[in-house]
């Protein structure tokens, strides 16, 4: 059973501040994957990584980066948290591509204030 | 560019109805998921498909290549049921488009 696991159910932080949000799959997925969802909007693609120490940019970096030292954790961070920031986040792995089932991670409600 | 649009937005309906979500997509795709998503946030994946008719349970997903259209049925709803429905197709070049999702809401 895939399990995808995110550090946080819940944040607040301030503006400002340095945010890491961490994920971590236990299934050796290569990929990973960080979308922000926001109500009208849908699921949007922040960063993904399909090799350990790679990423790649999705729709919506600016704000963000990531980093993937091990397979199997990759962390979203928001370098000086701003209040449009404010979203759910969610963290999925496939493998392979993204022709193959994606599994999420139980997503992590972050306020900025 | 690949959009993927899902109807209806919202529906309610009563318990035992038969449901239909539709999505389509204007480009060719490798695969198309059905995810389901309840408050609180966790998604779930429900079906994978790039051709034919897939069926889980109470679960039916249809696709149509040449028209480019997917259908999520659902038979005899139950008010478990009612969750966000949401429609992704996965591209040739290995991108992911999602839908903007369907609020569905069964009543008892």
């Amino acid at each position: 059973d895939v399990k995808v696991t995110q550090s946080s159910r819940y944040l607040v932080k301030r503006t400002g501040e340095k945010v890491f949000l961490e994920c971590v799959q236990d299934m050796d997925h290569e990929n990973m994957f960080w979308y922000r969802q926001d109500p009208g909007l849908g699921l949007r693609l922040i960063y993904f990584s399909y090799d350990v120490k790679m990423k790649e940019k999705g729709d919506i970096p600016e704000g963000y980066s990531v980093s993937r030292e091990k397979k199997e954790r990759f962390s979203l961070i928001l370098e000086s948290a701003s209040t449009n920031q404010t979203s759910m986040y969610l963290c999925a792995s496939t493998d392979t591509g993204v022709a193959y089932e994606q599994y999420f991670g139980p997503g992590t409600r972050l306020t900025v204030t | 560019k690949n959009e993927v649009e899902q109807s209806p937005q919202n529906l309610t309906a009563q318990e035992g109805e038969f449901i239909t979500i539709n999505c389509s997509y204007s480009v060719g795709i490798s695969a198309l998921h059905w995810l389901q998503q309840h408050p609180g946030g966790g998604i779930v994946s429900l079906f994978m498909l790039s051709s034919g008719k897939k069926k889980h349970g109470r679960l039916i997903a249809t696709i149509n290549i040449q028209e480019k259209h997917s259908s999520l049925h659902i038979t005899a709803s139950h008010p478990r049921d009612s969750a966000v429905y949401i429609c992704a197709s996965a591209n040739r070049d290995d991108k992911i488009i999602f839908g903007k999702g369907t609020r569905l809401h069964i009543l008892p």
